[in-house]
């Protein structure tokens, strides 16, 4: 069965970066995009970018261009989500989600990880 | 981008009851590449409906998908006590994929 594991709860200061992981598992890891989407505290979903896991190229969501910065690792079936220049406002759930019936990067979220909680704070 | 915007922010019916969900976009969602997402709190969200109206595997078939072009519609025929949620929509059709902000359904 499709299965995505995250990394766990990280607590950071202003101004330091974050790297989320994500391990796949039941499926061939480079057939399927994957997503990254945020939830702060109380808030709804905010997508962030895809990363296509078979070339490693990426599309962000022009809010966090400069700052997000999606790999993946093909010999562990791994991907990355690392978030750079933190504020207290990137608190939140990150959660990765594997793309299905892709065309192009134009595909849904269907199987989702855990979440992995990121708190920004001094 | 693509602004979604749903209605009602907050839903109460009772069990049994019909749920009508509205999701509107501020421009048209190319190939009705629209999706319905339940959350639980606590929980990652749940893939319903993809493409508008194709119940993902596993949805119980009172869940059900319309809509094209701007406005979409999920509809719960006969409310289970576990439907009780927070329902989001998301487009996928465009960059960046945007969600709606949500809309929750609570028992009355």
């Amino acid at each position: 069965q499709v299965q995505l594991v995250q990394s766990g709860a990280e607590v950071k200061k202003p101004g330091a970066s974050v790297k989320v992981s994500c391990k796949a598992s039941g499926y061939t890891f480079t057939s399927y995009y994957m997503h990254w989407v945020r939830q702060a505290p109380g808030q709804g979903l905010e997508w962030m970018g895809i990363i296509n896991p078979s070339g490693g190229s990426t599309s962000y969501a022009q809010k966090f261009q400069g700052r997000v910065t999606m790999t993946r690792d093909t010999s562990t079936s791994t991907v990355y989500m690392e978030l750079s220049s933190l504020r207290s406002e990137d608190t939140a759930v990150y959660y990765c989600a594997r793309g299905d019936l892709c065309s192009s990067t134009n595909c849904y979220a269907h199987y989702w990880g855990q979440g992995t909680l990121v708190t920004v704070s001094s | 981008e693509i602004v979604l915007t749903q209605s009602p922010g907050t839903l109460s019916l009772s069990p049994g009851e019909r749920a009508t969900l509205s999701c509107r976009a501020n421009q048209s969602v190319s190939s009705s590449y629209l999706a319905w997402y339940q959350q639980k709190p606590g929980q990652a969200p749940r893939l319903l409906i993809y493409g508008a109206s194709s119940r993902a595997t596993g949805i119980p078939d009172r869940f059900s998908g319309s809509g094209s072009g701007t406005d979409f519609t999920l509809t719960i025929s006969r409310l289970e006590p576990e439907d009780f949620a927070v329902y989001y929509c998301q487009q996928y059709g465009n960059s960046p994929h945007t969600f709606g902000q949500g809309t929750k359904l609570e028992i009355k």
